[in-house]
């Protein structure tokens, strides 16, 4: 199972807002909506952000926001601040029963 | 309140085996989804097994057939058995509760700390 695919770095100012994407198959992303994103800072266990595509966990900023296209989940930050820098990463159920991660993409605020 | 806390990383040979234990609190293991999730030094995050909350246990391909995922109800902790250990094994593993109730792997709300295995000579 290949990993999902997300952008390696994506950056924006403070105030903007960004989007991630994360592109998988017909086989994990495209039919199932259980896709999640989580926030990863240095040396931490990674956050979870956002589930089953477009739910957010209770005390995670209305900033955060999911969505999904056909193969391609996406997360939107709104209103970017200095403590979203870190890492993101989307993962998938996949049609074998496993899970998939995206290869993980690194938030920079300018 | 929740907690999860991982122990056992230590640095392994080649060939060798180690076991990987998660105390859990403020839940019950047996009633829910829990999984292990390994990261390289370095590297993103990768899913490894999941035992269902009636016994079922899957791998990914790269672990399968090395490792083995169990539970101690009794003590309320999860374990991974790893043998066979290799160089491309060594990572910060992981214990994470998957919030859902569907059968599936479907998102983690808990994370431990993380333990360090390293495989080496």
């Amino acid at each position: 199972q290949s990993a999902l695919t997300q952008p390696a770095s994506v950056s924006g100012s403070p105030g903007q807002s960004i989007t991630i994407s994360c592109t998988g198959t017909s086989s994990d992303v495209g039919p199932y909506n259980y896709v999640s994103w989580y926030q990863q800072y240095p040396g931490k266990a990674p956050k979870l952000m956002i589930y089953e595509v477009n739910n957010r966990p209770s005390g995670v900023p209305e900033r955060f926001s999911g969505s999904k296209s056909g193969n391609t989940a996406s997360l939107t930050i709104s209103g970017l601040q200095a403590d979203d820098e870190a890492d993101y990463y989307c993962s998938s159920y996949t049609a074998s029963s496993t899970l998939v991660f995206g290869g993980g993409t690194k938030l920079t605020v300018l | 309140e929740v907690q999860l806390v991982e122990s056992g990383g230590n640095l392994v040979q080649p060939g060798g085996s180690l076991r990987l234990s998660c105390a859990a609190s403020g839940f019950s293991v047996s009633r829910n989804y829990m999984n292990w999730v390994r990261q390289a030094p370095g590297k993103g995050l990768e899913w490894v097994s999941i035992i269902y909350s009636g016994d079922e246990t899957y791998y990914a391909d790269s672990v399968k057939g090395r490792f083995t995922i169990s539970r101690d109800n009794s003590k309320n902790t999860l374990y991974l058995q790893m043998n066979s250990l290799r160089a491309e094994d060594t990572a910060v593993y992981y214990c994470a509760r998957d919030g859902g109730v569907r059968g599936v792997i479907d998102y983690f709300d808990y994370w431990g700390q993380g333990t360090l295995v390293t495989v080496s000579s």
